[in-house]
């Protein structure tokens, strides 16, 4: 089984500061890797994901995650947050087999003039 | 195009009751998935059609969740003596193919009294 972990439940920022959310996981056996963001009063959306190749992944609205196996870690880093950004981010693992999703119990990143 | 989308988008209950909560996946997406999330927390699975077999039901916490897919397509969560205890927003998702990017609609809040 797998599981997840999120150490920050809350991230305060001001605007145009880096940011870093925080994500280890754990499993037996290889992993694919997401990062899901759900802004106020919306569901869930992808934000970007680890299925195979490059450790760095990108999304197109300025967020990277590097995947780090010797660490079992997939942080989220952005290098100039905005209010925009405004949201609750949950990482999540699942095995090549596996069917489910396992989620942390999310950090909420709280930007601030 | 459309996402995936859940009716109704709240519901207020009694102690007790029988709720259903449907779910309409994206077209042509044969995967779909249930997930529950409890204030404060991530996601937690329920239960994985792929095509009209629950493939995976494991996160189904007692015998009081049940859920169906008959045509492959629109899914139905259902929840018999509700407790306050499953008061939650109720997510679907759904994606290409196993092991594809999930899309996820924008849940049913359900509330026990």
């Amino acid at each position: 089984a797998q599981s997840v972990t999120q150490l920050d439940s809350q991230v305060p920022v001001f605007e145009e500061a880096p940011v870093e959310l925080r994500c280890n996981y754990s499993s037996s056996v290889s992993v694919y890797l997401f990062w899901y963001v759900q802004y106020p009063n919306q569901g869930l959306q992808l934000l970007l994901k680890y299925l195979s190749g490059s450790t760095l992944v990108k999304s197109i609205n300025g967020f990277e995650a590097e995947f780090n196996k010797s660490q079992t870690s997939f942080h989220l880093r952005k290098p100039s947050v905005h209010i925009s950004d405004t949201a609750e981010y949950f990482c999540a693992v699942t095995t090549g087999t596996a069917s489910k999703l396992t989620f942390g119990t999310g950090t909420r990143l709280q930007v601030t003039l | 195009g459309a996402g995936v989308s859940q009716t109704p988008s709240n519901k207020v209950t009694e102690k007790g009751k029988y709720v259903e909560l449907r779910c309409d996946p994206i077209s042509g997406h044969t995967a779909l998935y249930w997930y529950r999330q409890s204030l404060g927390q991530g996601p937690e699975f329920l239960i994985y059609f792929q095509g009209t077999g629950a493939a995976d039901d494991s996160g189904l916490p007692n015998d009081r969740f049940f859920a169906v897919r008959p045509e492959g397509s629109v899914s139905t969560l259902k929840i018999q003596r509700t407790e306050r205890g499953d008061s939650a927003v109720y997510l679907c998702a759904s994606s290409l193919r196993r092991g594809s990017a999930i899309d996820f609609g924008p849940g049913t809040r359900l509330t026990v009294l």
